[in-house]
């Protein structure tokens, strides 16, 4: 079983619709990362949490510590947020190094 | 503009070459990461630096090589003895914020190497 668990693995959504991806992981971690790769390949972090909720924009990232669990909402979607998205986590004492998710891969249509 | 460049974006080399690529970072972060990607898997790590002239193996180290010479420079070999040499490669750089345990990641642009 893997230690980072992203379901689902592929969601396809109409322009506007509210979108969640959840990440469950097994393991003490001391932050949670959610980042974006677009087809080119680079990856840009979006958020990094160790607790609670951050918005930016219509995305919106929370963590619940105690159930190992994580959620990426993007509110009213648009065909620019087809991506892949993935969760990733910093273990205690890991010196930053990250363990990844199988990444969810989002496609908005018009 | 402070970032992460790896050059070249596209590599291509012949079975039995070793090849290096390259990471350089103007974020004058004392952390850096090289990251493998496969179609349908998730990112692993083939090894970590957390200051200059120290590095510690990943997860998938077999077959590959770097140096920290320079706290701007993390390149990575792919020697002829990895056996599946041919992936996305990233690599990252972290800073410590928070308490001294939240390490945000940059990521750089990738190669993609392709062994023929």
């Amino acid at each position: 079983k893997n230690e980072v668990e992203q379901s689902p693995q592929n969601l396809t959504a109409q322009e506007g619709e509210f979108i969640t991806i959840n990440c469950s992981y097994s393991v003490g971690i001391s932050a949670l990362h959610w980042l974006q790769q677009h087809p080119g390949g680079g990856i840009v972090s979006l958020f990094m949490l160790s607790s609670g909720k951050k918005k930016h924009g219509r995305l919106i990232a929370t963590i619940n510590i105690q159930e190992k669990h994580s959620s990426l909402h993007i509110t009213a979607s648009h065909p620019r947020d087809s991506a892949v998205y993935i969760c990733a986590v910093s273990l205690l004492g890991g010196y930053g190094k990250l363990t990844f998710g199988q990444g969810t891969i989002l496609t908005v249509h018009p | 503009d402070g970032g992460i460049t790896q050059s070249p974006k596209y590599l291509f080399r012949k079975e039995g070459q070793n090849v290096t690529l390259s990471c350089e970072q103007n974020l004058n972060h004392d952390a850096m990461y090289w990251y493998r990607q496969d179609p349908g898997q998730g990112l692993r790590l083939i090894y970590y630096s957390q200051i200059v002239n120290d590095f510690q193996k990943g997860d998938i180290a077999e077959g590959y090589s770097v140096s920290r010479e320079k706290k701007e420079s993390f390149p990575l070999t792919v020697t002829s003895a990895q056996k599946n040499p041919t992936a996305f490669y990233l690599c990252a750089s972290s800073i410590v914020s928070g308490q001294g345990y939240l390490y945000e990641q940059f990521f750089g642009p990738g190669t993609r190497l392709t062994v023929l």
